[in-house]
């Protein structure tokens, strides 16, 4: 079945810089790659998705890459600010039903 | 507005005695799951459902019984706790792909200890 590697666990970075943040799958039938945020006591929701069609895919502060060739995508988070401070969970899917997810990056922004 | 809920929200229970964590949506989502959520492990799918009457195993299963008899409500079931089930359950809900996404909807959580 699909397993989904997350690195690293915990990141932390300045106020203003950037963080990436990788996953690796191991079942090339994915096809939907989705990243969610935590925030401390709250549930899980999406901030940015891309399908294995696309290489690339942008929304303001962040972005997702895909490579499907070495089946690993990553997410981008540009000058980063303090609300950016959550834990993150990447996750591929063929399907609607069965998700897989990574184990979640705990991203701390420093001031 | 659209909502997944769930309840309880915490729940403290002993060992062996049946437990039922509701979970409904009304955003007449076809499919729904069940996670478990477990420091360092990240989410890790239960159960899901991808319509009334139509359930399949998740990657955890095992101490854990759910059923799909109206589409709004998906129930996880724990007839036998057991302290390795202490966890935070998340239930979620996701329509057939509009679009190209497949967005999980979140419960608020269930924190469940077993004692």
């Amino acid at each position: 079945g699909e397993n989904v590697e997350q690195h690293p666990s915990t990141l932390s970075v300045q106020e203003g810089d950037s963080a990436v943040i990788k996953c690796t799958y191991s079942d090339s039938a994915s096809n939907y790659f989705p990243w969610y945020k935590q925030e401390l006591g709250k549930r899980p929701q999406l901030i940015i998705d891309i399908r294995s069609n696309v290489g690339e895919k942008k929304d303001q502060r962040i972005a997702v890459t895909l490579n499907k060739t070495a089946k690993h995508f990553s997410l981008h988070i540009t000058e980063t600010q303090p609300e950016d401070s959550a834990v993150y969970f990447c996750a591929a899917s063929e399907s609607a039903s069965k998700i897989i997810f990574g184990s979640g990056t705990r991203l701390s922004i420093r001031p | 507005e659209a909502q997944v809920t769930q309840n309880p929200r915490y729940l403290i229970t002993v060992t062996g005695k049946k437990l039922t964590v509701t979970c409904s949506q009304n955003m007449n989502h076809e499919y729904m799951s069940w996670y478990r959520q477990d420091p360092g492990l990240g989410l890790r799918q239960i159960y899901y459902s991808m319509n009334v009457e139509v359930t399949d195993k998740g990657d955890v299963p095992e101490g854990y019984k759910v059923s799909r008899k109206e589409k709004r409500n998906f129930p996880l079931i724990l007839e036998s706790p057991s302290p390795n089930q202490t966890s935070l359950y998340f239930c979620a809900s996701s329509r057939i792909g509009v679009g190209d996404s497949y967005e999980q909807y979140f419960g608020p959580g269930t924190r469940l200890t077993v004692t």
